[in-house]
């Protein structure tokens, strides 16, 4: 089984600030891996797929980079509503597994 | 639009079966993949069971073997999680998601059921 690793598990920050959430995988995964953003008391929401695809309807200001075993989650100009942890998850081979995921809050 | 709608919370006693419901509408059901992930209170998310609803095949976590089954009923849209041998560290909100892409293989899974809440109490 492939084991994502998160890093920070926790990070406080002011708004219009610069996040960046780092995810590493055990193994080389390609470029399986995708962002869910998981606000309390609702179901996660995808981010990014396949490292660095953007969705429609997510805000321009959420980014992602990295291949193989590193990736990278951005968050340009953090916004209030941006609040919530961030979990990232591969497919690339069965069985597939999440990050324990990385808190965001506001300062 | 797509939705997938769950069946209502259930509470069960350690040792017992629930199966939660997962209810598509807005696309056509066989022709995307769907998973079960379940959560743990003030826990992260767990990966369960993917199924191809358009053969049935399915791949389980190895945590949950021999005690997860997943079915679909094509005639009603709907995929059936069931969770045997229940104990309390199952208490858990149970979702349903779809993958984003036709029969797009690795998946990434994009629509996501409300979730379901289980208890396991005794």
């Amino acid at each position: 089984e492939i084991v994502l690793t998160q890093s920070p598990d926790f990070q406080s920050v002011t708004p219009k600030e610069k996040v960046t959430i780092t995810c590493r995988a055990s193994q080389s995964i390609g470029s399986s891996l995708h962002w869910y953003q998981q606000k309390p008391n609702q179901s996660p929401k995808l981010l990014i797929k396949y490292a660095s695809q953007s969705l429609s309807g997510v805000p321009s200001r959420f980014s992602g980079s990295g291949s193989g075993t590193d990736f990278t989650l951005t968050i340009n100009s953090l916004e209030a509503e941006d609040v919530a942890t961030y979990y990232c998850y591969h497919s690339s081979i069965l069985p597939f597994t999440f990050g324990p995921g990385t808190k965001v809050d506001i300062k | 639009q797509v939705q997938l709608v769950q069946s209502g919370a259930e509470v069960k006693k350690p040792g017992a079966s629930v199966k939660v419901s997962c209810k598509a509408s807005g696309y056509t059901f066989i022709n995307y993949f769907i998973h079960w992930v379940r959560q743990a209170p003030g826990q992260g998310l767990e990966w369960m069971a993917i199924v191809n609803p358009r053969y049935g095949s399915t791949d389980y976590a190895q945590n949950f073997q021999g005690r997860v089954t997943m079915t679909t009923d094509t005639s009603t849209n709907t995929i059936y999680m069931e969770l045997t041998s229940l104990r309390s560290e199952d208490t858990a909100l149970y979702y349903c998601s779809r993958a984003e892409a036709y029969e797009v293989w690795p998946p990434a899974f994009e629509f996501w059921g409300q979730g379901t809440l289980v208890t396991v109490s005794s």
